[in-house]
């Protein structure tokens, strides 16, 4: 599997402000994801990050609030904007190496908006 | 609704039993089922992928599908504390589909 590392791993940020989230990946991998999961709760899909064009996003999640970046294929990144404290939450990139249809999971970045 | 049901539990078992986790799900269509555990505070982590009838083992580990009845479970053999976690169950169609997650179910494992 993979070694995926996300930056940063927590923070508590202001609400009006913005996080940007970084995923770096070992390899190059097809597909890259980005997850929300709020306590207690399971994982919600927030967006795909394609390589070299727009992400795809899921109901309710809109590129103005939740811009993605996926500049090559080991890297990508999410930005919480104009964040509120209902944004609190873990944020998980994942991958599913080229030809694999396994997902696999980074370590996550827990956000706490005040 | 494309579901994927479990219970929530908590499921509690005695160390060295067997843990029996169920999973339900909606979609007659859905070709791969996964199962991930996750220690609190931490992110998920895959056990197993199970793709055709029948059962998959893994070491202590075994995956049972049977798409007839729409279930997938898994069982833990000799359970341990350190199995004492959340398990998500998941499926999906396919490779260009996304994963339809349940809501988990938290298992202790009491010495």
């Amino acid at each position: 599997s993979a070694v995926i590392s996300q930056k940063p791993s927590r923070d508590i940020c202001q609400r009006g402000t913005s996080l940007t989230i970084q995923c770096q990946v070992d390899s190059q991998v097809t597909m890259m994801f980005w997850y929300r999961q709020q306590p207690g709760q399971s994982l919600t899909l927030i967006a795909t990050a394609n390589q070299g064009s727009e992400a795809t996003y899921e109901s309710g999640f809109v590129i103005d609030k939740f811009p993605i970046s996926r500049p090559n294929l080991t890297f990508s990144t999410l930005t919480v904007s104009n964040m509120s404290p209902e944004d609190s939450s873990i944020y998980l990139c994942s991958v599913e190496p080229t030809g694999d249809d396994e997902q696999f999971f980074g370590p996550g970045t827990r956000l706490t908006v005040l | 609704q494309k579901e994927v049901e479990q219970n929530s539990g908590p499921l509690s078992v005695p160390e060295g039993a067997i843990a029996s986790l169920n999973c339900t799900y909606s979609d007659r269509g859905s070709q791969s089922f996964f199962w991930y555990r996750q220690y609190s505070g931490k992110s998920p982590e895959l056990i197993m992928s199970i793709y055709s009838n029948g059962d998959k083992e893994d070491g202590r580990f075994t995956a049972q599908l049977n798409k007839a009845s729409q279930y997938v479970s898994l069982l833990i053999r000799d359970s341990q504390p350190s199995d004492s976690a959340t398990y998500l169950c998941a499926a999906r169609r396919g490779s260009n589909y996304q994963l339809i997650w349940g809501a988990g179910t938290k298992l202790i494992i009491k010495p």
